[in-house]
């Protein structure tokens, strides 16, 4: 069972926008803003995608935003495109012995 | 340009060490706040670390590996090592290696991961 919770799956129409949650406890996500999201498509390794709750690395769209309230943090996708269809996974700091927990990744379909 | 990738066996044996080496390129782990990180991801499921070397030599493990996995750094040849006992065919996963920024805590860099079978 992973540390974050994040829904299975989310789906939206091309041009639409879509949120995946990602919730974890006053341990992780509640106490630290070091959460970060990945891109992983079929038979790829992980991309960074927002680094520190909102912070975009350099070459990803401006489509893709971060936030967090409380132990919550959000992706948001809008104008969602064919090529965003991937799963994606949250992490967040943690104060235990490993110092990153990841969410149980959601996969991402673009109807 | 920083660059990362496995090297390792595809096939093992119950009851056998797993050695996974990442070789990585266009950085140093002598520098502050750099980290190499090993995470897994058995087929179709999801992503899970393993574990963490720093720049400093400080080594993190997941709590419920702890007692299979030894992480390891050669600065000099620019290389991370991790060695798994006792294989499962649970284990049965992609290896992914991976460079961390301490700050952030975000991976930013990842390699292309090697797919170990743990298989009689």
């Amino acid at each position: 069972q992973s540390a974050l919770t994040q829904p299975p799956s989310v789906s939206g129409s091309p041009g639409q926008s879509v949120t995946i949650s990602c919730t974890g406890t006053s341990s992780d996500v509640g106490s630290y803003n070091r959460v970060s999201w990945y891109q992983q498509p079929p038979g790829t390794a992980p991309k960074l995608m927002i680094y520190e709750v909102s912070n975009r690395p350099s070459g990803v769209p401006d489509r893709f935003s971060g936030s967090k309230s409380g132990n919550t943090a959000s992706l948001t996708i809008s104008g969602l495109q064919a090529e965003d269809e991937a799963d994606y996974y949250c992490s967040s700091y943690t104060s235990s012995s490993i110092p990153v927990v990841f969410g149980g990744g959601t996969k991402l379909t673009v109807l | 340009q920083i660059t990362l990738k496995e090297s390792g066996p595809t096939l093992v044996k119950p009851t056998q060490t797993l050695t996974l080496t990442c070789t990585f390129s266009g950085f140093s782990l002598s520098t502050s706040g750099v980290g190499v990180g090993w995470i897994r991801q058995p087929p179709g499921k999801a992503l899970e670390w393993l574990a963490l070397i720093y720049w400093d030599d400080d080594k993190r493990y997941s709590p419920s590996l702890k007692s299979r996995l030894t992480i390891t750094k050669d600065t000099s040849k620019n290389q991370v090592v991790l060695t798994m006992t006792n294989m499962d065919p649970v284990d049965t996963a992609t290896y992914y290696c991976a460079h961390i920024r301490e700050v952030e805590m975000a991976i930013d860099y990842w390699g292309q991961g090697t797919l170990v079978t743990v298989s009689s």
